[in-house]
């Protein structure tokens, strides 16, 4: 098993439309959680990171965690073109420790 | 302007050179990281630094080297042993030490892009 597993995709979104991505882990004692945007041929940048169990929003993009499940989403609300990329999700053992990435979520939004 | 800069942007090796990726960054951040990114794939740790003259092998280290002399510099060296290099290259660093989960936020530089002739 995986520690960070994501579906690869694509996943195709109109535009407008909600775009709903997951990311389970294994650690049960994972504390820290990270959203990644890449577009092709770029380096990733950081979206949000959030580490409570329930809604973290941020413009248009709102995290969701549940520890007690092990995984945590991204919403892309009206989705854009522009939002068309792969996202990765990281997460952190323990404060200070090193991140460990998921294969990402290629998304597509289609006009 | 503080940032991440990484050279070059495309790096070419022939089969059993030894080449080296520069990695600088001007944002007083203590660790270092060096991933790589194969196409359609997720990022993998190849070596990390929290302290200067201290680092440590990440997930896939093999045919790799490191230094860290200087707080704000983190070459690596993709050497001969390294069977099949090409692939991008991802330099990041952050904060450590903190009590807080934003000290954990890693910032990527731009990458290198090297291929194998």
């Amino acid at each position: 098993q995986k520690e960070v597993e994501q579906n690869s995709g694509p996943l195709s979104v109109p535009e407008g439309a909600i775009a709903s991505l997951n990311c389970t882990y294994s650690d049960r004692g994972s504390q820290s959680f990270f959203w990644y945007r890449q577009y092709s041929g770029k380096s990733p940048e950081l979206i949000m990171f959030i580490y409570s169990n329930g809604d973290k929003e941020d413009g248009r993009f709102t995290a969701q965690l549940n520890k007690a499940s092990q995984y945590v989403s991204l919403l892309i609300r009206d989705s854009q073109p522009s939002d068309s990329a792969t996202y990765l999700c990281a997460v952190v053992r323990a404060a200070g420790n090193k991140l460990t990435f998921g294969g990402g979520t290629r998304v597509l939004v289609k006009p | 302007d503080g940032g991440i800069t990484q050279s070059p942007k495309y790096l070419f090796r022939k089969e059993g050179q030894n080449v080296t990726l520069s990695c600088e960054q001007n944002l007083n951040h203590d660790a270092m990281y060096w991933y790589r990114q194969d196409p359609g794939q997720g990022l993998r740790l190849i070596y990390y630094s929290q302290i200067v003259n201290d680092f440590q092998k990440g997930d896939i280290a093999e045919g790799y080297s490191v230094s860290r002399e200087k707080k704000e510099s983190f070459p690596l060296t993709v050497t001969s042993a390294q069977k099949n290099p090409t692939a991008f290259y991802l330099c990041a660093s952050s904060f450590t030490g903190g009590t807080t989960i934003s000290t954990d936020t890693q910032y990527f530089g731009p990458g290198t892009r090297l291929t194998v002739l």
